[in-house]
């Protein structure tokens, strides 16, 4: 079990720019979620999936963001024409449906920074 | 949508003593899963502890207990014998049958030597 992993770890981008994270939960894990935390703060909910299908997003979640798990393995979560205010670290967890009483274990996250 | 409330920013405390965090959450659900997790300083999140809101026993991890008072809607984190790992940020959370997890503000520790 090699635990959830997330690449890349650092993301300095600058304003406008096209970015795109990936995740690879852990190997058989059917849910996938994505969270955002500023300094400080809890983790903010995004999105998640089970297997392919998306099935929840949060109002947080603008037109400029797009999630995708398609082959539900791995995921992808990709922000357009970036903005200051995204900057953030960015969450993945995974979770086996029905199991552990779908305990969310985090990969390490993705910190960008938007210049 | 289910709100978490960590009403201490930070606690602090002697190394080997015991210190007790506390959470609130407001719902209207009656199966639901709650959790505490600890997140070292620029290290990744890692679970403490989980409760089923069906179970009156209190979960317990070594030295890590929780006191769930279902009816008040509390779900307080006691560590016991501090370590001077324990140190980080620790964040109540709350998940109904099939959601996200949503997250207190967090408390800070700090274990004194």
């Amino acid at each position: 079990d090699t635990g959830v992993s997330q690449d890349p770890r650092h993301k300095i981008t600058k304003r406008g720019q096209n970015v795109t994270f990936r995740c690879d939960p852990i190997s058989e894990h059917n849910r996938l979620y994505w969270y955002r935390q500023t300094l400080g703060q809890g983790p903010e909910f995004l999105t998640y999936f089970q297997n392919e299908a998306q099935l929840e997003k949060s109002r947080l979640l603008s037109d400029r963001f797009s999630a995708e798990r398609p082959k539900g393995s791995f995921s992808t979560l990709e922000i357009q024409r970036t903005e200051q205010g995204d900057s953030a670290m960015y969450l993945c967890a995974s979770s086996l449906r029905g199991g552990q009483m779908g305990t969310q274990y985090f990969g390490p996250g993705t910190r960008l920074l938007v210049l | 949508a289910q709100t978490v409330t960590q009403s201490q920013p930070e606690m602090s405390v002697q190394e080997a003593e015991t210190v007790t965090l506390s959470c609130t959450y407001d719902t209207s659900e009656s199966d639901y899963y709650l959790f505490w997790y600890k997140q070292p300083p620029s290290r990744q999140m890692i679970l403490v502890i989980r409760q089923e809101a069906y179970k009156q026993q209190n979960a317990t991890e070594n030295r890590f207990s929780v006191n769930f008072q279902k009816a008040a809607k509390s779900f307080s984190l006691k560590i016991s014998d501090s370590q001077l790992g324990d140190a980080a940020m620790y964040f109540c959370a709350y998940r109904s049958a099939v959601s996200g997890l949503s997250f207190g503000a967090g408390t800070t520790v700090t274990v004194r030597a």
